[in-house]
């Protein structure tokens, strides 16, 4: 699978919005991009996922780049529920490895009140 | 809204012995798997479980391993005979859709294991 590059750590005031950035310059054509997270003690759990145009769900914002090499999680009001790990993780459509994530150090996402 | 459980959460046992951990998937879910994380570290693929058989399994899960959906409903790990090196956080997930690769996995709360 192609690699991610993450922030090992990052700040946000509450309230305020996040950006959590991942560069993947080596993402193939067939690369789907997933954003995991994991609250403390918890188990993964899954944000949003995108290919080439922007996402939105409940959760989140996904912006891609127009060259696929790097994408930006939006977290648009962060809370103090939101301090979690976050993980980038790429998985091949056409892989037979794709049905498993293989997860990376991730983003610690630090909410200041 | 529907939850993956796993039971124990937490599991002390001395080394050399069996450990079986269990996993209630989503009901309506095809796909299983099994992901450790060893405290501080990466969350680690082990297994993937579908039509009852593995699909695919990482070097971790080597002959010491096995998994198994007994019923309809559960779906276990088992460590024949456990070693201080398997101590870690067993995370269980499921997932809908097993010809999709863009579908979600749902992960369980753990079970965290500890061998002495």
């Amino acid at each position: 699978d192609a690699k991610t590059t993450q922030p090992n750590s990052m700040e946000s005031n509450e309230e305020e919005p996040v950006h959590l950035p991942c560069n993947h310059s080596t993402i193939s054509g067939t690369d789907y991009i997933h954003w995991y997270r994991q609250l403390p003690s918890q188990g993964p759990e899954y944000v949003i996922h995108g290919l080439t145009s922007n996402v939105n769900n409940r959760m989140a914002s996904l912006a891609i780049a127009e060259d696929r090499k790097s994408s930006t999680l939006i977290l648009h009001r962060a809370t103090l529920r939101d301090a979690a790990v976050y993980y980038c993780i790429l998985r091949d459509s056409f892989s037979g490895s794709a049905r498993q994530l293989t997860f990376g150090s991730g983003t610690q996402l630090t909410v200041l009140p | 809204e529907p939850e993956v459980t796993q039971t124990p959460s937490h599991q002390v046992t001395q080394m050399g012995q069996e450990v079986i951990l269990r996993c209630v998937p989503i009901s309506n879910h095809l796909y299983f798997y099994w992901y450790r994380q060893i405290l501080g570290q990466k969350v680690e693929f082990l297994v993937s479980f579908y039509n009852n058989e593995i699909s695919e399994k990482s070097e971790i899960f080597d002959d010491q391993f096995s998994v198994e959906r007994p019923d309809g409903s559960n779906f276990t790990l088992k460590i024949r005979s456990t070693k201080l090196e398997d101590s870690a956080m067993y995370f269980c997930a499921s997932s809908a859709d097993p010809g999709q690769f863009t579908y979600e996995q749902y992960f369980g709360p753990g079970t965290r294991l500890t061998v002495t």
